[in-house]
């Protein structure tokens, strides 16, 4: 069962625009929600995080939303850099135990 | 610093044949957890080893066992192969049990055939 579901599995941006990933989740006891960035041969890497209540967080280009009462919550790059391109991985965990992740979108930033 | 090591970076098994997959966590961590990533996939935790007990385990069969050394290395089992284990086995790490801030291993890609 899968207690995270992502979209979309990918999504193309040109340079500048703005990349949007989307996350929902099924356990309302969730406590902390992170972000990965994964690029290819290499492991995920922590990008950001948020926790429930807190409805948005800002990192320099990047920026998660969270919908509580809609159990949403997503990824916002802005000004999007070829950079940036790699496959995103939201996940939830409660109380530390047994983190979720989703299926992760691949982001690919067109010069 | 080196970060999260695994060994070997590739490896090809047949079914019913045993595996073991090493990881050495990052210098100043103690915890290791152990992640399966089919392609196209996210990673699916397996269980998490702290002071060499294994403390979470994720929906996986016992063909899946682990171990952590005083060094806090850990070694990742798995027993009568199915060509459903094929995946990226990916190890991370942190300082104690927290998964908030864990670091990834490049993971080891294992093909059953």
């Amino acid at each position: 069962q899968q207690q995270v579901k992502q979209s979309p599995q990918s999504l193309i941006v040109q340079k500048g625009g703005i990349s949007i990933i989307n996350c929902a989740y099924e356990n309302t006891a969730f406590d902390y929600f992170p972000w990965y960035q994964q690029f290819p041969g290499k492991g995920p890497a922590l990008l950001i995080a948020i926790r429930p209540d807190v409805s948005e967080k800002k990192e320099g280009r990047f920026t998660i939303s969270f919908n509580k009462s809609a159990k949403q919550f997503s990824l916002h790059i802005m000004d999007s850099q070829p950079g940036d391109s790699a496959t995103y991985f939201c996940a939830a965990t409660l109380n530390d135990y047994k983190l979720s992740f989703g299926a992760g979108t691949t982001v690919t930033v067109r010069a | 610093d080196a970060g999260v090591t695994q060994s070997p970076t590739h490896l090809i098994k047949t079914r019913g044949q045993q595996v073991t997959l090493r990881c050495s966590p990052k210098s100043g961590h103690d915890t290791v957890s152990w992640y399966q990533q089919a392609l196209g996939q996210g990673p699916q935790f397996i269980f998490q080893y702290y002071e060499e007990e294994e403390r979470q385990r994720g929906n996986f069969p016992d063909r899946f066992s682990g171990h952590q050394f005083p060094n806090y290395s850990s070694e990742l089992n798995v027993n009568a192969l199915l060509l459903g284990d094929s995946a990226l086995y990916l190890c991370a790490s942190s300082h104690g049990t927290s998964l908030h801030e864990q670091f990834f291993g490049p993971g080891t890609r294992l093909t059953v055939l």
